[in-house]
């Protein structure tokens, strides 16, 4: 089955402790992306990729890494994590090409306290 | 900058009511603009998409025009069910990067 997993689902941590979320996808896409949700602003993108090895600031980033070892698997790291990122996280892929137009896939999603 | 706009944020109405949701936008060049469908705890469901080329998607009971030239899309329900509870949101795809809408929440009343 064509899915993008996200783990974990729900993350309960306290202000400074590193945490990963990581996203995986089975469907070769080039394209991978990392949103937040938040009540009343939709949702944002955090960060972005096209290929491996490339990656690209989406609208905020602050606060954030990723990195693209491989393919299928696009990890979003949180350094030293603040209450303002408490938040429903979402993982996307699609194929890269534009010229046949694509959907994006949507992981479940992860929803993140900091307390 | 792009700038999505849904109104209304939220919408109750008798079940079998057709209903319209609308979205605007503020940067015409976009390559396609998206509607999807939420649902309480769970994730994001692909409902139709408009690339920008074309005027209108159907799907079912769905149907999602697009304006370009206006900056709107609306998505038409035909015949609503309380099925259709839901969450909805619209995206325009710029440059790689989709940007959202806040969402229009949804209640069919039975």
């Amino acid at each position: 089955e064509a899915q993008v997993t996200q783990n974990p689902r729900y993350l309960i941590t306290v202000t400074g402790k590193k945490l990963t979320v990581t996203c995986s996808q089975n469907m070769n896409h080039e394209y991978m992306s990392w949103y937040r949700q938040d009540p009343g602003l939709g949702l944002r993108q955090i960060y972005y990729s096209m290929n491996v090895e490339v990656t690209d600031k989406g609208d905020v980033p602050e606060g954030y890494k990723v990195s693209r070892k491989e393919k299928r698997n696009f990890p979003l790291i949180l350094e030293s994590p603040s209450p303002n990122q408490t938040s429903l996280y979402f993982c996307a892929s699609s194929p890269i090409d534009r010229v046949a137009v694509h959907e994006q896939y949507f992981g479940p999603g992860t929803r993140l306290t900091v307390t | 900058k792009q700038e999505v706009t849904q109104i209304p944020a939220a919408l109750s109405v008798p079940e079998g009511e057709n209903l319209v949701l609308n979205c605007s936008f503020t940067d015409s060049a976009i390559y396609n603009l998206q509607w999807f469908r939420q649902d309480p705890g769970k994730g994001l469901t692909s409902l139709l998409l408009i690339q920008s080329s074309q005027r209108e998607q159907t799907s079912g009971r769905l149907n999602a025009s697009l304006d370009k030239s206006s900056g709107r899309s609306t998505l038409y329900i035909a015949a609503s069910q309380p099925g259709d509870s839901a969450t909805y949101l619209c995206a325009a795809d710029s440059n790689y990067q989709l940007i959202w809408g806040a969402g229009t929440k949804l209640i069919i009343k039975p």
